[in-house]
């Protein structure tokens, strides 16, 4: 069976500062993995994800995630956030042939001014 | 405009009284699934469907019930809710099943058991 673990649950950063959200996956076989975003009282959109190929994953807000094979890690990282990437991240994993995604627990990001 | 609609998007209810939310895609997607988020656990699934006439359960499907007799609507029944159903629940879609596909998730309802 795979996991997911998000070991932030809260991350607290000032606007333009760099983020990173840490995503961490359990699986005995090869995964996809996904970054799905919750802003508030919405549902989730999809952010990126990694299927195969190249390891470095964007988005068309600026987010990237990069796929560690060795260290099972799919981190969310961004250079320079703004207020309005104020919102709850979620990490997600899934296999081949899988009928559901499995959630991390989520990271709620806070951007203060 | 391709979206997941759901109804209602807040709900109280008292312990017992049957329920029926409902949930509708109009990207004509082979797949739908039910999830419960609750603080700390993230998103578990609760039911999903491959295709009309095809339902399966997720990791937490007691108390809940589905069905799929269209292909846009996918209904989540709580026959006699209890508190610990008392959760935000999304619906999804997905072109089709298998692990790579993008999920397309509704808007969430809340719902609240006394």
């Amino acid at each position: 069976a795979q996991s997911v673990t998000q070991l932030d649950s809260q991350v607290p950063v000032f606007e333009e500062a760099p983020v990173e959200l840490r995503c961490n996956y359990s699986s005995s076989v090869s995964v996809y993995l996904f970054w799905y975003v919750q802003y508030p009282n919405q549902g989730l959109q999809l952010l990126l994800k990694y299927l195969s190929g190249s390891t470095l994953v964007e988005s068309i807000n600026g987010f990237e995630a990069e796929f560690n094979k060795s260290q099972t890690s799919f981190h969310l990282r961004k250079p320079s956030v703004h207020i309005s990437d104020t919102a709850e991240y979620f990490c997600a994993v899934s296999i081949q042939g899988a009928q559901k995604l499995v959630f991390g627990q989520g990271t709620r990001l806070t951007i203060n001014p | 405009e391709a979206q997941v609609t759901q109804n209602p998007r807040y709900l109280i209810t008292v312990t017992g009284k049957k329920l029926t939310v409902t949930c509708s895609q109009n990207m004509n997607h082979e797949y739908m699934s039910w999830y419960r988020q609750d603080p700390g656990l993230g998103l578990r699934q609760i039911y999903y469907s491959m295709n009309v006439e095809v339902t399966d359960k997720g990791d937490v499907p007691e108390g809940y019930k589905v069905s799929r007799k269209e292909k846009r609507n996918f209904p989540l029944i709580l026959e006699s809710p209890s508190p610990n159903q008392t959760s935000l629940y999304f619906c999804a879609s997905s072109l089709y099943g298998g692990g790579a596909n993008e999920q397309f998730f509704g808007p969430g309802t809340r719902l609240t058991v006394l």
